[in-house]
């Protein structure tokens, strides 16, 4: 599975857009870019994912640029509940095993 | 979303004796389950796949007599740890997925921390 690259930390402000980056330069044709978070002492929950077309659900959108190379995660409006440890994964649909990297660890403040 | 549930969600125990954490999917079956575990302020790593009626795949560096994991029906995994010591105080989560699920996502349990004395 390719691996990713993604900052340590980030701040946002309640109310705005988080923009969560994540670096796959070495994702293969097969290999799906998938979200998950992890709030603090809890299991890791699932958020989206997406081969080449953006993505949305009720939780977020994803924006995976047309090489493939990169992608991000938008948390269009931030509450204070969204602070938590966001993993970008990279994986082949039917993959089964998660390998997860170091994530970016979210604060959203007041 | 499916459900997984852990039990127990903490155990304390002193050192050298056994522990067993269980892992159940609750509204679905699941034929292959998975072990993580988690030291403080790092990543999940995953140690093994738990494979309904069959071995567990360990991964590279994972004691398969250390961590016993064994998965006799479609909704429950247990891992069991033998002779712990303090080194193996951990945050430990399974995940499991449901089999016809088109978005092909993990589910997670809430986790098990053992404090090992």
């Amino acid at each position: 599975d390719a691996k990713t690259t993604q900052p340590p930390s980030m701040d946002c402000a309640e109310g705005r857009a988080a923009n969560l980056p994540c670096n796959h330069s070495t994702i293969s044709g097969n290999e799906y870019v998938y979200w998950y978070r992890q709030i603090h002492s809890q299991g890791p929950q699932y958020i989206i994912h997406g081969l080449k077309n953006n993505e949305t659900n009720e939780m977020a959108s994803l924006i995976i640029t047309e090489d493939r190379k990169s992608s991000t995660l938008i948390l269009p409006h931030a509450t204070l509940r969204d602070t938590a440890v966001y993993y970008c994964i990279v994986r082949a649909h039917q993959g089964g095993k998660l390998i997860f990297g170091q994530g970016t660890e979210l604060s959203v403040k007041p | 979303g499916a459900v997984v549930s852990q039990h127990p969600s903490r155990v304390i125990c002193k050192s050298g004796t056994s522990v067993k954490i269980e892992c159940r999917s609750l509204d679905f079956q699941a034929t292959t389950m998975f072990w993580y575990r988690q030291f403080p302020k790092k990543s999940l790593m995953l140690m093994a796949t738990s494979n309904e009626g069959s071995k567990a795949t360990y991964e590279q560096g994972v004691e398969k007599d250390k961590f016993l994991i064994n998965h006799a029906s479609l909704t429950l995994s247990t891992l069991t740890v033998t002779s712990a010591h303090p080194e193996d105080s951990s945050f430990y989560i399974c995940s499991a997925s449901p089999p016809s699920g088109s978005k092909n996502e993990q589910f997670f349990g809430p986790g098990t921390r053992l404090t090992v004395l």
